[in-house]
């Protein structure tokens, strides 16, 4: 089944820790996103990638890195430079230079402890 | 830059009512699309419907139907005969042209009631 993977579902990280979000996707599109979301809020986005080993920055990147090595992935590192780093975070694709609908994961749930 | 305006935070419907959910959008290329998303208690994003600029007719998808009216740049969701399982956020997205960075606006949570 095609589809985008995310994972894990939820994930904890000590203050100070780097972690890295996957997201896979086997669907053959040139397009990645992340997103952030926080509670009752919307989707800001993080970083974006229109083709491999090319990538820009959203709304939202101080604090986070991303890599496009392989088409079929795109993680993301939240640093520890990322103040407010809580979030739910999803990944989403598309076929590039067409306005057709993103794919999205199930999301990742992060929390700082 | 993109702008989708969503003025509603929150709606309530009762089951098998039809319900509006806006949305306004401000841009200034020719050619774009606009979705809907669903985004359930579980947070997943759930693709509902596409309307391109260019297209006549306005876009429906079974229970789903976008009332497009381009002059006012508004783009909003009816939804009818609701059932408890429509209860969720919905957001209204904006995909610029040949780009395809998507755009999202805040949100409407939408309760369905018996």
């Amino acid at each position: 089944d095609g589809g985008i993977t995310q994972s894990p579902k939820y994930l904890f990280r000590k203050e100070g820790q780097n972690v890295t979000l996957s997201c896979e996707q086997n669907l053959n599109h040139d397009a990645m996103y992340w997103y952030r979301q926080d509670p009752g809020q919307g989707l800001r986005l993080i970083y974006y990638s229109q083709i491999v080993n090319d990538f820009q920055k959203g709304d939202i990147a101080e604090g986070y890195s991303v890599s496009r090595e392989k088409k079929e992935s795109f993680p993301l590192t939240v640093t520890s430079a990322q103040k407010n780093p809580t979030a739910f975070y999803l990944c989403a694709s598309s076929i590039h230079g067409e306005s057709t609908e993103a794919f999205f994961g199930q999301g990742t749930r992060l929390t700082v402890v | 830059a993109q702008k989708i305006t969503q003025t509603q935070p929150g709606m309530f419907v009762q089951e098998k009512e039809a319900v509006t959910l806006d949305c306004t959008y401000d841009t200034s290329d020719q050619s774009y699309g606009l979705f809907w998303y669903k985004q359930p208690s579980s947070g997943e994003m759930i693709f509902l419907i596409y309307q391109g600029s260019y297209d006549e007719q306005n876009a429906t998808e079974g229970r789903y139907s976008l009332n497009f009216q381009k002059a006012r740049k508004s783009a909003n969701l009816v939804i009818s005969a609701s059932q408890l399982g429509d209860s969720a956020m919905y957001f209204c997205v904006d995909a610029t042209g040949g780009g395809n960075k998507l755009t999202f606006g805040t949100g409407t949570q939408l309760k369905v009631e018996l």
